[in-house]
């Protein structure tokens, strides 16, 4: 398996523009989450699903943020509309069974708004 | 929900010392206490792990402690290397998995 595959690696883009993060998880990994990472914050669970459910949306920082899991191989971070705290890189990491096995990362997406 | 604390924020060693992060967790229901490596531009990637059952575990130059009384765990780097510089999380995971606010270690040569 290749890993879990983020897209894009690099995004700049300007402030009130939607912005799309996408991810493919490790094959037969049930639990999918996304993280977002900042000097001030770490690494903040924002949200994660189990079998392609959303179960705990949390950490979401408000309404601009939406996520989606139409299938089991592919999930969508959305920002819309940007702002230039949402400056960040994203992390999405996948998980067999996360009460007793590593969950893997992908590679980021590191976003700038301007 | 779990929150983490993890300290120190920052470590700098001398190549040859030893090296240990520490951590408190608040939810008594976390069962996981894996501990990740961060290179700088990269993701971060498991070094080593203990399940609630074990108190301690070891991996060559590398060990981890789990007090589940105290609700906090360690990490314990032996003969650190110059390699050895990165950011180190330590994580709880109930599931979900939550992190630490991360430790930059610095091994000088």
């Amino acid at each position: 398996d290749a890993g879990v595959i983020q897209s894009p690696r690099h995004e700049v883009t300007e402030m009130g523009q939607e912005v799309t993060l996408r991810c493919k998880p490790i094959s037969g990994h049930d639990y999918l989450f996304w993280y977002r990472q900042t000097m001030m914050r770490g690494l903040e669970l924002l949200i994660y699903f189990n079998n392609n459910v959303p179960i705990d949306d949390s950490g979401m920082p408000e309404d601009r943020f939406s996520a989606k899991m139409p299938n089991a191989s592919f999930s969508t971070l959305k920002i819309q509309p940007s702002e230039p705290r949402d400056s960040a890189v994203y992390f999405c990491a996948s998980s067999l069974r996360p009460w007793d096995t590593e969950a893997f990362f992908g590679q980021g997406t590191r976003l700038t708004v301007v | 929900g779990e929150n983490v604390e993890q300290h120190p924020s920052t470590l700098s060693v001398q190549e040859g010392d030893s090296a240990v992060i520490k951590c408190t967790y608040s939810d008594s229901a976390s069962n996981y206490f894996p501990w990740y490596k961060q290179e700088l531009g990269k993701r971060p990637q498991l070094i080593i792990d203990i399940r609630s059952n074990v108190g301690e575990k070891k991996d060559q130059r590398i060990a981890v402690t789990l007090n589940k009384t105290a609700k906090h765990f360690s990490l314990h780097i032996t003969e650190t290397q110059p390699e050895d510089s990165a950011v180190y999380f330590c994580a709880a995971s109930e599931p979900p998995m939550r992190f630490g606010a991360g430790t930059r270690l610095t091994v000088k040569p």
